[in-house]
């Protein structure tokens, strides 16, 4: 089955960047996805169709995927980006969705 | 306000039978498909299974296959996961989500809160 393999952790100082990657075999193919989840919460929808953003997440919040690696990348980290975050693509070979491995953020 | 609302978790023994709910309201349930994702504690999110907007297409993660059995009434808005022969490993909070997107493009936009399921003796 197919395999998506995020770093367990990133941590990133308020204001700066954070870069959370989402490896995958030729995941370039596919259409990635995005997911925040807070401590107690439900998973929300942060990208869609690898780079698209629903109405209401910030536009600090953007993506891209090339290759192996899908990329979810937060610019001016707030201490409210502290949370998971899960990739998700389709795989068709196994009608089946499949989810990264999940990636802490925190805020330094 | 569109929402999901789950329901029907709870202590089960090893073996044992739950059903679980998920009541949809402000969308049009019947034109949309819909999932189960669970979560064990303090672990990663896990796709459980999937149903088309009518019901005619239907699948199952690996882990759940045989033993679980996924349906929907859009008369009632409702979606269920009939859970047969629980395990240990089956002990998570079960999240209903509404499916999005183009055929093999499908995300998850809409998210319940989840109920939680406890397989335990």
């Amino acid at each position: 089955s197919y395999v998506l393999t995020q770093p367990p952790s990133v941590s990133v100082a308020p204001g700066k960047t954070a870069r959370i990657t989402c490896g995958g075999n030729n995941i370039g193919s596919k259409s990635v996805h995005w997911y925040q989840q807070k401590p107690g919460q439900a998973p929300v929808l942060v990208i869609y169709y690898d780079s698209d953003r629903p109405s209401g997440i910030p536009e600090r919040f953007s993506g891209s995927n090339s290759g192996n690696t899908a990329t979810l990348t937060i610019s001016r980290v707030e201490a409210g980006d502290e949370a998971d975050y899960y990739c998700q693509v389709w795989d068709s070979s196994s009608d089946s969705y499949v989810f990264g491995t999940g990636t802490k953020v925190t805020v330094l | 306000e569109v929402q999901l609302v789950e329901s029907g978790g709870g202590l089960v023994q090893p073996g044992g039978s739950l059903r679980l709910s998920c009541a949809a309201s402000g969308f049009t349930f019947s034109s949309y498909s819909m999932n189960w994702v669970r979560q064990a504690p303090g672990k990663g999110l896990e796709w459980v299974s999937y149903i088309s907007s009518s019901s005619s297409t239907i699948y199952y993660a690996d882990s759940v296959k045989g033993r679980f059995t996924i349906s929907r009434d859009n008369a009632k808005n409702s979606l269920y996961l009939q859970m047969n022969s629980l395990r240990d490993e089956d002990t998570a909070v079960y999240y209903c989500a509404r499916d999005s997107g183009t055929v093999g493009y499908w995300y998850f936009d809409l998210w319940g809160r989840g109920t939680l399921v406890t397989v335990s003796s």
